[in-house]
C-alpha cells in the first residue's frame, strides 16, 4: 500500500468554525489531490497540487483552500465550515511517469467530516 | 467541464453471476481507469487502459477502452462475495494530472 495517511480520520465540528485536514505521504510523489465523496456524486476534485507551493482549483473549490509547503504534506482548510461541507474527504497522490500515458492515483483512507 | 455517466448506479446479483458496467463521456479521453472502493476505505486501481479498442484483464475482471474513446466497460465474471463494493470509472488525458470520475456502481453480491 502507498504510504498515505490522513488526519484526523473523523471529525465533528460546528458551523462557522475553521477546520484543517492533513494528508501526509511517504512516497515522494509530486502530485497530490483532495476529493470529496458524497452519495450520488462519486469523487469530486476540490484542489490539487503539482508540487510545493504549486496548487490549483478543482471543480468544487468554493469554501476550501489548500497549502503545500513540503512535498509530503497537503493541507485542506475549511475557513468557516458549513453543513454542506459534511462529507468524506479523500487525499490522493500520483507520480506521472514520462514513458507511460496513465497517471495512477493512490488514495488515502479518508476523513469523515460532520458539520453540525 | 467533462462529465462521465456511469451505469448502472447499483446492482444486486447472486454469487456466481457475471457483472457488466459501463461509463460514457461527452469528451474524449486517452486513458481510462477502473477503481474499486471497499467500505470505509479509499479507491484502489483495478485496471488501466491506454489505447482505443484495448481489452485488458486482471483475474476475473476484464475492461475495454471503447473505440470512440468516449466510453469504457468493466466485466466481472463469476462474482464472489468479496466483489462487493463501489466501482468507479475515471477518464483522463495525458499529462493533465487530473482524473474525472464517474459516480460509481454499487455492487451487492448475495451468497
Amino acid at each position: 500500500d502507498a504510504g498515505i495517511t490522513q488526519s484526523p480520520r473523523h471529525k465533528v465540528t460546528e458551523t462557522g468554525t475553521p477546520v484543517t485536514l492533513r494528508c501526509h505521504q511517504t512516497e515522494n510523489h509530486r502530485y497530490m489531490y483532495w476529493y470529496r465523496q458524497d452519495p450520488g456524486h462519486g469523487l469530486r476534485l476540490i484542489h490539487y497540487s503539482y508540487g510545493v507551493k504549486d496548487t490549483d482549483k478543482g471543480e468544487v473549490s468554493d469554501g476550501y483552500s489548500v497549502s503545500r509547503s513540503k512535498t509530503e504534506d497537503f493541507l485542506l482548510t475549511l475557513e468557516s465550515a458549513t453543513s454542506s461541507q459534511t462529507s468524506v474527504y479523500f487525499c490522493a497522490i500520483s507520480e506521472p511517469l514520462v514513458r507511460k500515458s496513465y497517471n495512477e492515483q493512490f488514495f488515502g483512507p479518508g476523513t469523515r467530516l460532520t458539520v453540525l | 467541464g467533462q462529465q462521465l455517466n456511469q451505469s448502472p448506479q447499483s446492482m444486486f446479483i447472486q454469487e456466481g453471476e457475471d457483472v457488466s458496467m459501463n461509463c460514457t463521456s461527452s469528451s474524449i479521453f486517452n486513458t481510462w481507469l477502473w477503481y474499486k472502493q471497499d467500505p470505509g476505505e479509499g479507491p484502489v486501481l483495478l485496471i488501466a487502459l491506454y489505447k482505443a479498442g484495448e481489452l485488458t484483464s486482471n483475474g476475473r475482471l476484464t475492461a475495454q477502452f471503447g473505440i470512440t474513446r468516449k466510453d469504457s466497460f468493466l466485466n466481472i465474471s463469476a462474482s464472489i462475495p468479496s466483489d462487493v463494493g463501489i466501482y468507479f470509472c475515471a477518464g483522463l488525458n495525458t499529462n493533465a494530472g487530473k482524473s474525472t470520475f464517474g459516480d460509481g456502481t454499487t455492487l451487492t453480491v448475495k451468497p
